[in-house]
């Protein structure tokens, strides 16, 4: 059972990039999240989703967009890369209960 | 906006001791309550869990005690091990299935041989 896997785990872009990070999950659950964690910072949240076709906004959407065509997947897009968005990306997913966290991915944007 | 918070950024404490770890919360409307354990490197990993309904609950070398009338929350591990040392973190969301996980900025505790 693999659980929440997140791709890539580490990417660096330049000003002005875009990219998508890519997260799928195996639990067939209803509710993924995308979390960024500054250092030495707790996680917050960016956007989250309560089922396929259904996204809205958490704490810090700016900059971000999302997509959820189906259960497994919640890729996170970044249009035009800025410097404040060099952070670690956790995605998550839950049913009932405790939320299962991906590996992460470590972007930095130069 | 509502916000979770610790009281301790750094905790260091001897193999053997119990530790323990606390963090405030804001939110009244907060029904549940996560610690998480995260190793450098790695994902957060879901530690114990408390329901608003509960005072205490407790899992293997772990204790997590709520306080609703102050907004408090501890973990509490009993005979700490190196393989504790880790940040943790608690997190509240006002619901157990879809949780929009409000997270406090994390205490790293270090475990001394």
């Amino acid at each position: 059972n693999a659980g929440v896997t997140q791709t890539p785990k580490f990417r660096i872009l330049k000003i002005g990039q875009s990219m998508t990070l890519q997260c799928t999950q195996d639990m067939n659950h209803n509710y993924m999240y995308w979390y960024r964690q500054d250092p030495g910072m707790g996680l917050k949240l960016i956007y989250y989703s309560v089922g396929a076709g259904i996204t809205d906004k958490g704490e810090v959407p700016n900059g971000y967009n999302v997509s959820r065509s189906t259960t497994e997947d919640f890729p996170l897009r970044l249009e035009l890369a800025a410097p404040s968005q060099t952070s670690v990306y956790f995605c998550a997913s839950s049913s009932q209960g405790e939320a299962f966290f991906g590996q992460g991915t470590r972007l930095t944007v130069v | 906006g509502e916000s979770v918070g610790l009281h301790l950024p750094t905790l260091s404490v001897q193999e053997g001791d119990n530790s323990i770890i606390n963090c405030a919360y804001s939110n009244s409307a907060s029904d549940y309550f996560i610690w998480y354990k995260q190793e450098s490197g790695k994902g957060p990993q879901f530690i114990i869990d408390i329901r608003s309904n509960m005072d205490k609950r407790q899992g293997q070398r772990v204790t997590v005690l709520l306080n609703k009338t102050v907004k408090h929350l501890s973990l509490q591990i009993a005979a700490t091990q190196p393989g504790d040392s880790a940040v943790y973190f608690c997190a509240e969301s006002e619901n157990t299935g879809f949780q929009k996980l409000v997270f406090g900025t994390g205490t790293r505790l270090l475990v001394s041989p």
